[in-house]
């Protein structure tokens, strides 16, 4: 069974960086068939997909237009966990923001686990 | 962005009630529609996924299916468990996977 731990604090001041982690147990961040992702949570913007980070051959990015010039996603294979720096945030990135691997078996994909959440609140 | 669009936004039921769910793609996405369920203070779990499969695990009285661009979600028989929040997601533009705006199931 796979499973996604969440830790990072929960308060970040604004123009700061916010950083959270994301360990994987049962499966590992070098799989050939999932993709490990960031995607936040809020009243304003509902769920909102922000980036993946997988392996195939070699490692690769993606990140939303919304976000691409602050965020940046990185695996760590020594610990079998991928991370999430978002730049310079303001009161909009007030968020929870969670982990998530995205599955493609036979031409389909799907969202399965998710991580626990964490409630990010930008304020000084 | 393709854009999903559910209805409704919130519904009041009872236990027992049948509860239909739709979500619209602006686009053709083929069967690339997953269902979620929300409680809150967590996290959304997969119900079913390439539009009508059932998540391993997930009861029976769910079941989804899909004409065009339009995907159904239904709960046969409403139990006390069910009371959530539930999204669609669509994964035929990826990475850019986009969420319908949720439909809140609340007790009536």
């Amino acid at each position: 069974q796979v499973q996604l731990q969440q830790s990072g604090p929960g308060l970040v001041k604004p123009s700061q960086t916010l950083s959270l982690t994301c360990a994987i147990s049962g499966d590992s961040v070098s799989s050939n068939s999932a993709t490990w992702n960031w995607i936040r949570q809020s009243p304003s913007r509902g769920l909102e997909w922000l980036g993946r980070t997988y392996y195939r051959s070699k490692w690769y990015n993606d990140y939303a237009v919304s976000v691409k010039s602050r965020i940046t996603i990185n695996p760590d294979t020594s610990r079998n966990h991928f991370s999430l720096q978002l730049n310079s945030v303001t009161p909009e990135d007030t968020a929870v923001y969670y982990c998530a691997r995205i599955i493609s078996v036979a031409g389909t994909n799907w969202i399965d686990p998710w991580g626990q959440g964490t409630l990010v609140t930008v304020s000084s | 962005d393709i854009q999903m669009t559910q209805s409704p936004s919130s519904l009041s039921a009872s236990v027992g009630d049948r509860v239909t769910i739709t979500c619209r793609a602006s686009q053709s996405i083929g069967s690339y529609l997953n269902w979620y369920q929300q409680k809150p203070g967590r996290a959304p779990m997969l119900l079913i996924y390439a539009a009508s499969s059932l998540q391993s695990g997930v009861p029976s009285r769910f079941s989804a299916s899909e004409s065009g661009t339009d995907f159904t979600l239904t709960i046969s028989s409403l139990q006390p468990e069910d009371f959530a929040t539930y999204y669609c997601q669509q994964g035929y533009s990826t990475p850019q996977v986009t969420f319908g705006g949720g439909t809140k199931v609340e007790i009536k």
